[in-house]
């Protein structure tokens, strides 16, 4: 356990369907990072907060998802309208300062049917 | 583009030596992060570089060449419990962040 906690772990939803996770980071940590993992595949990187900032997004995150980190705390990740290609592991990472190790939560497994 | 290659799969006897590469290509490149992930787990942090050499922890250790854009992790006295997939990312400057750009993993089975 390394304190960074996700909920839910598991999400079964259906195409159309909008889903919302939560991520819990290290309490001290005021950079928090959320990535997409596939199968086979490292994660990858979709958006960064440092407090309540959203300060970099990925071309990755289209329209449909949005993130927010509202007291600088927790932060959510919303998927609207999802789509079958969405099904994906969720991972939420926090550290400390750049440059230093990002610690990642168990994940939320989207699957989208 | 930043492009991290690493090979696939490996596979190791227990209680042997096994050695990961991964080469880089990158701009911003602020160090070299190797993470450890069991199937179905959130990725763990093994080690960081972010100048060249060597740096030691256990049975663990992490090479970093920069000119060469070239890094190793090498595992020693292999157990049963190391089979899990080894990830190389790569920590890019970009300001006020420090994001990690993966590798796809190597994954790594030790057999008996």
């Amino acid at each position: 356990d390394t304190g960074v906690s996700q909920n839910p772990r598991h999400k079964i939803t259906k195409r159309g369907q909008n889903v919302t996770f939560r991520c819990d980071p290290i309490s001290e940590h005021n950079r928090l990072y959320w990535y997409r993992q596939t199968l086979g595949q490292g994660p990858e990187f979709l958006t960064y907060f440092q407090n309540e900032a959203q300060l970099e997004k990925s071309r990755l995150l289209s329209d449909r998802f949005s993130a927010e980190r509202p007291k600088g705390s927790f932060s959510t990740l919303e998927i609207q309208r999802t789509e079958q290609g969405d099904s994906a592991m969720y991972l939420c990472a926090s550290s400390l300062s750049p440059g230093e190790e990002q610690y990642f939560g168990p994940g939320t497994r989207l699957t989208v049917t | 583009g930043q492009n991290i290659d690493q090979p696939t799969e490996m596979t190791a006897t227990e209680g042997a030596i096994v050695q990961i590469n991964c080469t880089y290509q990158t701009s911003g490149f602020n160090g070299l992060f190797w993470y450890q992930q069991h199937a179905g787990e959130a990725p763990t942090f093994l080690s960081y570089n972010v100048l060249d050499g060597l740096e030691e922890k256990g049975r663990f250790s992490s090479f970093l060449s920069r000119s060469k854009g070239y890094s190793y992790l090498l595992l020693k006295e292999l157990q049963m419990k190391d089979s899990a997939s080894y990830l190389c990312a790569v920590s890019l400057n970009t300001g006020t962040a420090s994001k990690l750009t993966f590798g796809t993993g190597t994954r790594l089975q030790v057999t008996l």
